[in-house]
């Protein structure tokens, strides 16, 4: 399996701050690594996919990137919309598709 | 808008099989992928299992000995059917449109999530 390892597993910030959630895959996954944000009581939603690509309806001030094996979700000014749980997912290989953890983004 | 409604018994006993259905609306079941993501109580999300509409399917190895996914597609459906649960079954089950659809290899659409607990 590969394992996907976000930190932190939580955070506290203030609205207007600057996020950064990392993911770091047990081996190289090419870019197919996903981030989704999940509010409590509600389904996960797709926010980036392919490492850096916004998926559609997704505010610009979500962002991805990529270095080797670690990648970063970036919030440029924290909403207060945007405090939820976060998960990485990798795509690369499907035994089996594999999540992090989650990061949990709480009001500090 | 694509649209996906899990349906199916929200209490489960222990040894017996956990069945589950997501509909799909608004856009045809065999243009995509589907899955089936689980979470348990306070805890992080677990891919079960996909399926096409050719048939084909994968499941998680950790699951696979008591994982079944099959599709109906006259009915615009695919089902997830889990034997021999435990507690450790109780959780979250979402249905999802992924992990390939269009241009992306992630879980795009997801449905709202049925509660499933395990207990006698």
């Amino acid at each position: 399996d590969i394992q996907m390892t976000q930190s932190p597993s939580s955070l506290s910030a203030s609205v207007g701050d600057r996020v950064t959630i990392t993911c770091r895959a047990s081996q190289s996954i090419s870019g197919f690594l996903n981030w989704y944000q999940q509010k409590p009581g509600k389904a996960p939603e797709l926010l980036i996919y392919a490492a850096s690509s916004l998926q559609s309806g997704v505010p610009s001030r979500f962002s991805g990137s990529e270095s080797g094996t670690d990648f970063t979700l970036t919030i440029s000014s924290l909403q207060p919309e945007d405090f939820a749980t976060y998960y990485c997912q990798q795509s690369y290989s499907t035994l089996p598709l594999t999540f992090g953890g989650g990061t949990k983004v709480d009001i500090k | 808008q694509v649209q996906l409604q899990e349906s199916g018994p929200g209490l489960v006993k222990p040894s017996e099989t956990l069945s589950l259905t997501c509909t799909v609306s608004d856009v045809s079941i065999i243009t995509s992928y589907w899955s089936w993501v689980r979470q348990p109580p306070g805890k992080g999300l677990e891919w079960i299992g996909y399926i096409y509409y050719s048939g084909s399917t994968n499941y998680n190895p950790s699951l696979k000995s008591r994982v079944t996914i099959s599709m109906d597609t006259s009915k615009s459906q695919f089902s997830l059917k889990l034997s021999s649960v435990t507690a450790a079954d109780t959780g979250m089950y979402y249905c999802a449109r992924g992990p390939y659809s269009g241009s992306s290899s992630a879980f795009d659409i997801w449905g709202q999530g049925t509660m499933v607990t395990v207990s006698s």
